[in-house]
């Protein structure tokens, strides 16, 4: 079946700008995750969705950052004002239902702040 | 709060040869580690995993990791290297009760000819 799929698959914006990027998650899949990978680094855990609900947003950096997953399966990940520190690959992952099991990720989204 | 070091940024070693690649983790409670692989341009694959059953853990492409708790170590290991190895590395810990998985910095692991 298909993957976790990301998009856009890049993304180039201007500094003070607004961006929304999107995760599709494995169909059934009732744990959704977003992390940061900046270059060099190992990813950085930022939420954690399971169904509707953030049940654990401690990694957002600060107040710019906004998630959602309104149904249960899609995902956006939001940015507001964004900086140039912002600029990172930012990747999504879903899990059956958390903890244990697998975490699936997608291929990220690479987002260059100008 | 939970944590992996990964010793060693990048590994070199020769096709045939043993790969070892190093992590240690940190945790208060009994942890959920995993080793991951992320080709170039890929996305994050999961290599093992240990979640409280056998300490030896088999994974794909012929590698194994071992928990070992007295050491908090959770080494990956290959017994030879093939071209195709060549990736990076990234070991990461979690909980039961805890869904924020910590990844460690990674390992380029380079396969010589």
């Amino acid at each position: 079946g298909a993957g976790v799929s990301q998009t856009p698959s890049n993304k180039v914006t201007e500094k003070g700008k607004y961006v929304e990027l999107r995760c599709d998650p494995i169909s059934g899949h009732t744990a959704l995750y977003w992390y940061r990978q900046s270059l060099g680094q190992g990813p950085e855990f930022l939420i954690y969705f399971q169904g509707t609900g953030a049940a654990d947003d401690s990694g957002l950096p600060n107040d710019r950052f906004f998630a959602v997953r309104p149904e249960g399966s899609v995902s956006t990940l939001k940015i507001q004002r964004t900086e140039r520190g912002d600029s990172a690959v930012y990747l999504c992952a879903s899990s059956l239902r958390g903890g244990r099991h697998e975490q699936f990720f997608g291929p990220g989204t690479r987002l260059t702040v100008l | 709060a939970q944590s992996v070091t990964q010793l060693g940024s990048h590994v070199s070693v020769s096709e045939g040869a043993l790969v070892l690649l190093r992590c240690n983790y940190s945790s208060s409670v009994p942890p959920y580690l995993f080793w991951y692989v992320q080709y170039p341009n890929q996305g994050l694959q999961l290599l093992l995993k240990y979640t409280s059953a056998a300490t030896l853990v088999k994974g794909i492409n012929g590698f194994e990791a071992e928990f070992k708790k007295s050491e908090t170590s959770f080494h990956l290991t290959k017994p030879s290297a093939h071209m195709s190895d060549a990736a990076e590395y990234f070991c990461a810990v979690s909980s039961y009760n805890n869904n924020d998985m910590r990844f460690g910095a990674g390992t380029r692991l380079t396969v010589k000819p």
